[in-house]
């Protein structure tokens, strides 16, 4: 059974940092191109960011380029998203997400992990 | 990037009534178009990609169509289950992969 499992979210003031961390289970990691999408509370969903199998290619939204950097540890199976210069519109859940190559979908889901920035 | 435009934002409907939902793209993203399911609290998951292939576990009354810009979500006969927000998104190509707004539907 396919999981992932995010972590790390959290109350950071802006301008801040905070890592987020997601455990994959279920599935061969290494091979599997992962990203991150998030959703303000009763808002749509935003694509982030996303990284190849081998971690050598990264994609990010212009809302966080410069910002955010995704990487990712093959040998733990855990994807991480690494945020500074955190603003309001930050304050976000944060879905973790594989992308599935063959069918180019998000087939799978983490439960998501609140950041709040607020002083 | 490309944009991604749904209607209508909300839809209220019965159960047993079929109901549409449509995905616009400001510009041909050809097939690369997946609808996503969300209930209240909820991450979430994938109904339909490629435009009109059900993912493995949906039920067959939820089906998908269109190519090129204009593409439609379709509901056979609503059940209490599908009461939920609804988004389109585009992989057409390689990243932003965007999402539409989402359209809400809700029991009437």
């Amino acid at each position: 059974e396919v999981q992932l499992l995010e972590s790390g979210g959290g109350l950071v003031q802006p301008g801040g940092s905070l890592r987020l961390s997601c455990a994959a289970s279920g599935f061969t990691f290494s091979n599997s191109i992962m990203g991150w999408v998030r959703q303000a509370p009763g808002k749509g969903l935003e694509w982030v960011s996303s990284i190849s199998g081998s971690g050598t290619m990264t994609y990010y939204a212009d809302s966080v380029k410069g910002r955010f950097n995704i990487s990712r540890d093959n040998s733990k199976s855990t994807l991480y998203l690494q945020m500074h210069s955190l603003r309001d519109e930050d304050t976000t859940i944060y879905y973790c997400v594989k992308f599935h190559l063959v069918i180019l979908a998000f087939d799978y889901w983490g439960l998501g992990t609140l950041v709040t920035v607020s002083s | 990037d490309i944009q991604m435009t749904q209607s209508p934002s909300s839809l209220s409907a019965s159960v047993g009534d079929r109901v549409t939902i449509t995905c616009r793209a400001s510009q041909s993203i050809r097939t690369y178009l997946n609808w996503y399911q969300q209930k209240p609290g909820k991450a979430p998951h994938l109904l339909i990609y490629a435009a009109s292939s059900l993912q493995s576990g949906v039920p067959s009354r939820f089906s998908g169509s269109g190519s090129g810009t204009d593409f439609t979500l379709t509901i056979s006969s609503l059940q209490p289950e599908d009461f939920a927000t609804y988004f389109c998104q585009q992989s057409y190509s390689t990243p932003p992969y965007t999402f539409g707004q989402g359209t809400k539907l809700e029991i009437k």
